[in-house]
């Protein structure tokens, strides 16, 4: 089953601004990752965040995970056009070896 | 450096066919995974193998079958296509057995469509 869901589904901004979206899960989780998808690639992984951190930064990138909430923010600070792409977080349940999934967000950077 | 690499990139059958998909990566990783991802579903795991020499089944695993050939090597087989197995599948790798506080590595993906 599904666990992580991503909200908004999608997002246009214009370069240079600042681009969020979050993710929710259902049950305790060891780690959240977020991946990054361009049209007509796999899936490139970005950040891991363990359930014990509550904030992580990878280059213009920004994480948060409140696991209180059960949910996780990404930021991408002064967007590009290279950001075009669609985000997906994962969740890693605890007592489980695979990594759920979300239905992803699909973000446009206008030029 | 080609990490996860797929083939084939395209693949049209008709229902009822049968073939494999190959994966096959070259980063000395223990797991292997098979998603396949379909419009509004996000990935979905089909089979994963922890180590060599060992499979087990996803979320999806009806309609499929995988060996793990060696350690750089993971197929997914269609027995019998049908309709409902078009998608995009997805081939990843990560460093490590049985532990998912590590990312994972993915290939391009093979585009399937079954007629």
């Amino acid at each position: 089953s599904q666990q992580g869901e991503e909200d908004p589904q999608a997002l246009s901004i214009q370069e240079g601004e600042n681009a969020t979206m979050n993710c929710s899960y259902k049950t305790s989780i060891n780690n959240l990752q977020w991946y990054r998808q361009n049209s007509g690639r796999g899936l490139v992984h970005l950040i891991l965040i363990r359930s014990n951190e509550r904030e992580k930064h990878s280059g213009r990138l920004r994480v948060t995970l409140d696991t209180s909430k059960k949910s996780s923010s990404l930021l991408i600070t002064a967007s590009r056009a290279a950001d075009t792409a669609s985000y997906f977080c994962a969740t890693a349940p605890f007592g489980n070896n695979r990594l759920a999934f979300g239905k992803g967000n699909q973000v446009v950077v206008i030029p | 450096n080609a990490g996860v690499t797929q083939t084939p990139k395209f693949q049209v059958l008709k229902t009822g066919q049968s073939m494999t998909l190959q994966c096959a990566q070259d980063m000395n990783h223990n797991s292997m995974y098979w998603y396949r991802q379909d419009p509004g579903m996000g990935l979905r795991l089909i089979y994963y193998s922890a180590s060599e020499g060992t499979t087990d089944k996803g979320e999806v695993p009806n309609g499929y079958n995988v060996s793990r050939l060696n350690k750089r090597e993971f197929s997914l087989r269609l027995e019998s296509a049908a309709p409902s197995q078009t998608s995009v599948y997805f081939c990843a790798s990560s460093p490590f057995t049985g532990a998912s506080n590590q990312p994972q590595h993915f290939g391009d993906g093979t585009r399937l469509s079954i007629l």
